[in-house]
């Protein structure tokens, strides 16, 4: 089945640094969503992006929606503790609800 | 509000074995579905549905079976587990389709070995 490209595989970076993950596809999406998923727990929904070249944020994360409508971004800013956790995008196809979800960004603090 | 819960949280089964993977949840949610992830692999969908009697294959249906008697209710059934079944299954719900304007909402997880 059809995969989304999601990098890097894992960051480890210092609190405070600013983070940036991405996702491309070889296909064109209507619909771009970024998931993080805590430990132990499923994923949670962080940012929908419905438009081509949409710039969206929430709190300190902001994402981007490609005008290519094949990749989309997320940032994080001044990054805490809480921010751990693995990020997921997933991209919704035209007239097709199904998601495909990305292979994830572990994201790590270094004390 | 309960949400998505999934039980057990943790399973382990021997080749062969059969199990039921439960779900509800209480949101009224039309659609429900369930994934499989594994590392490297992202969430995979196994299989849905968009209603009570109706259900639909995934991307990764082989091995496992549903059924969807009730709204609340979205179990899913391994026959005869294999190793390759071995990974972390999550339930999910949302009002309608897959979250375009109705977010899906997800269970804990089940992890599930398989020896």
């Amino acid at each position: 089945g059809q995969q989304l490209n999601q990098s890097p595989q894992s960051m480890f970076i210092q609190e405070g640094e600013d983070v940036s993950m991405n996702c491309t596809s070889s296909s064109i999406f209507n619909t771009w969503l970024w998931y993080k998923q805590d430990p132990g727990e499923g994923p949670v929904l962080l940012i929908a992006l419905y438009k081509a070249g949409e710039l969206t944020s929430n709190g300190r994360l902001t994402a981007q929606f490609g005008i290519t409508r094949k990749d989309s971004f997320l940032n994080i800013s001044a990054s805490i503790p809480s921010d751990v956790g693995i990020y997921f995008c997933a991209g919704q196809g035209f007239g097709n609800e199904k998601l495909t979800f990305g292979t994830g960004t572990r994201l790590t603090i270094i004390p | 509000n309960a949400g998505v819960t999934q039980t057990p949280k943790f399973q382990v089964l021997k080749t062969g074995q059969s199990m039921t993977l439960q779900c509800a949840q209480d949101m009224n949610h039309e659609y429900m579905s369930w994934y499989r992830q594994d590392p490297g692999m992202g969430l995979r969908l196994i299989h849905y549905s968009v209603g009570a009697g109706i259900t639909d294959q995934g991307e990764v249906p082989n091995g496992y079976n549903v059924s969807r008697s009730t709204t609340e209710d979205f179990p899913l059934r391994l026959l005869s587990a294999a190793p390759s079944q071995t990974s972390v299954y999550f339930c999910a719900s949302s009002y309608s389709g897959q979250g375009v304007k109705s977010p899906l909402h997800f269970g804990n997880g089940t992890r599930l070995t398989v020896t």
